[in-house]
């Protein structure tokens, strides 16, 4: 069936940057997209940017652009995410989830969601 | 951006009653790009309706989703004990991709 799921929780410093990686199987990894949503504590959900795990060109949201990479490694199935300079304001659950690869989908299905806590 | 607005807040309702969930979007919504999803406590969304009136695989036939242009609604109706969770309305039409804060149906 198809699958994905996150790398593990995650504890940083103020500053410091997060790696977090999101295994897919159970289907074609280049022929859908992959978009990463984050949700701090209590709060709505935050769509941050999507890859086309196919050429690699990605979409990010402005509010990150600078400090956001998303990558893939298409012979390992896996995307990642990469979010420097973090804040207290970056504590909270980050999920990938699959979309379609002209990046304009619902999602579906999602990871387990890896848990990020920035403090000092 | 498009900012999506849900309301109620909070939705109180008795099991087999009928729940109505309201999302209304700043900017017209194209090509009816709005998905709904539920979240219960420590699980991610998942997915429950696309381009507004589409089930998801697996989804009951109580669940149906309408509306256009700016305004789009969620039914379930008759609600069964696993229903009762937080709901979100997304936008998927244009960048960033948005999404609603959440409608919380509850036990009555």
């Amino acid at each position: 069936q198809v699958q994905l799921v996150q790398s593990g929780a995650e504890v940083k410093k103020p500053g410091a940057s997060v790696k977090v990686s999101c295994k897919a199987s159970g289907y074609t990894f280049i022929d859908y997209a992959i978009h990463w949503v984050r949700q701090a504590p209590g709060q709505r959900p935050e769509w941050m940017g999507w890859i086309n795990t196919g050429i690699g060109n990605t979409k990010l949201s402005q509010k990150f652009q600078g400090r956001l990479i998303i990558t893939r490694d298409t012979a390992a199935t896996t995307a990642y995410m990469e979010l420097s300079n973090l804040g207290s304001e970056d504590t909270g659950f980050y999920y990938c989830a699959r979309g379609d690869r002209y990046g304009f989908s619902e999602l579906l299905p999602w990871g387990q969601g890896t848990q990020v806590s920035v403090s000092s | 951006e498009i900012v999506l607005t849900q309301s109620p807040g909070t939705l109180s309702v008795s099991p087999g009653e009928r729940a109505t969930l309201s999302c209304r979007a700043s900017h017209s919504i194209s090509s009816d790009y709005v998905a709904w999803y539920q979240q219960k406590p420590g699980q991610a969304p998942r997915l429950l309706m696309y381009r507004v009136s589409s089930r998801a695989a697996g989804i009951p036939d109580r669940f149906s989703g309408s509306g256009s242009g700016t305004d789009f609604t969620l039914t379930i109706s008759g609600l069964e004990p696993e229903d009762f969770a937080v709901y979100y309305c997304q936008q998927y039409g244009s960048s960033p991709r948005t999404f609603g804060q959440g409608t919380k149906v509850e036990i009555k």
